[in-house]
């Protein structure tokens, strides 16, 4: 079955300790992005990945970082959480084409003490 | 700046009426949009996506319209059905950087039986 996992789906940390939320892809996709979501913004981009060691800034980058050393895989890393972090994560996969659909992962609940 | 948003935030219909969902978009770079559907405790699902050298397309029971001019992106679904019930979002993705996707900010849509 294609899809997008991610782990953990729900966790409880406190500010400063530094997380890991991993996603893979089983679907050989180029594309992979993170966006958080908010009540109110709805999802924003944080992070995405063109292909292998390649990575760029989406629109609130500030407080991540990402890496890309395989294909499937794409974890999003937070070296030092504060509250303002607390959201919702998706992770998602496409293909290289324009017209390739873009699957979401389950999401993960974050909450920073 | 660049954004894409939505022009209701909660769009009430009744079961079997037609439903259409705005979107309006800023950045005149863009050439390719989508709408997503996402239900409760899910991540968003794929829906349909038109190209900017197109003003409409058909799938199963939605359509989407794009109207260059104004800027102005909708999604029409047709026999609205309870499963219909979810949070749909527009996205847009910018000329020549297919790994970027703006969302708007989502319509929520409530169908009555």
């Amino acid at each position: 079955e294609a899809q997008v996992t991610q782990n953990p789906r729900y966790l409880i940390t406190v500010t400063g300790k530094k997380l890991t939320v991993t996603c893979s892809q089983n679907m050989n996709h180029e594309y992979m992005s993170w966006y958080r979501q908010d009540p109110g913004l709805g999802l924003r981009q944080i992070y995405y990945s063109m292909n292998v060691e390649v990575t760029d800034k989406g629109d609130v980058p500030e407080g991540y970082k990402v890496s890309r050393k395989e294909k499937r895989n794409f974890p999003l890393i937070l070296e030092s959480p504060s509250p303002n972090q607390t959201s919702l994560y998706f992770c998602a996969s496409r293909g290289r084409g324009r017209g390739e659909t873009q699957y979401f992962g389950p999401g993960t609940r974050l909450l920073v003490l | 700046g660049e954004s894409v948003g939505l022009h209701l935030p909660t769009l009430s219909v009744q079961e079997g009426d037609n439903s259409i969902i705005n979107c309006a978009y800023s950045n005149s770079a863009s050439d390719y949009f989508i709408w997503y559907k996402q239900e409760s405790g899910k991540g968003p699902q794929f829906i349909i996506d038109i190209r900017s050298n197109m003003d409409k397309r058909q799938g199963q029971r939605v359509t989407v319209l794009l109207n260059k001019t104004v800027k102005h992106l909708s999604l029409q679904i047709a026999a609205t059905q309870p499963g219909d019930s979810a949070v749909y979002f527009c996205a847009e993705s910018i000329s020549g950087n297919t790994g970027k996707l703006i969302f708007g900010q989502g319509t929520t849509l409530q169908v009555k039986p």
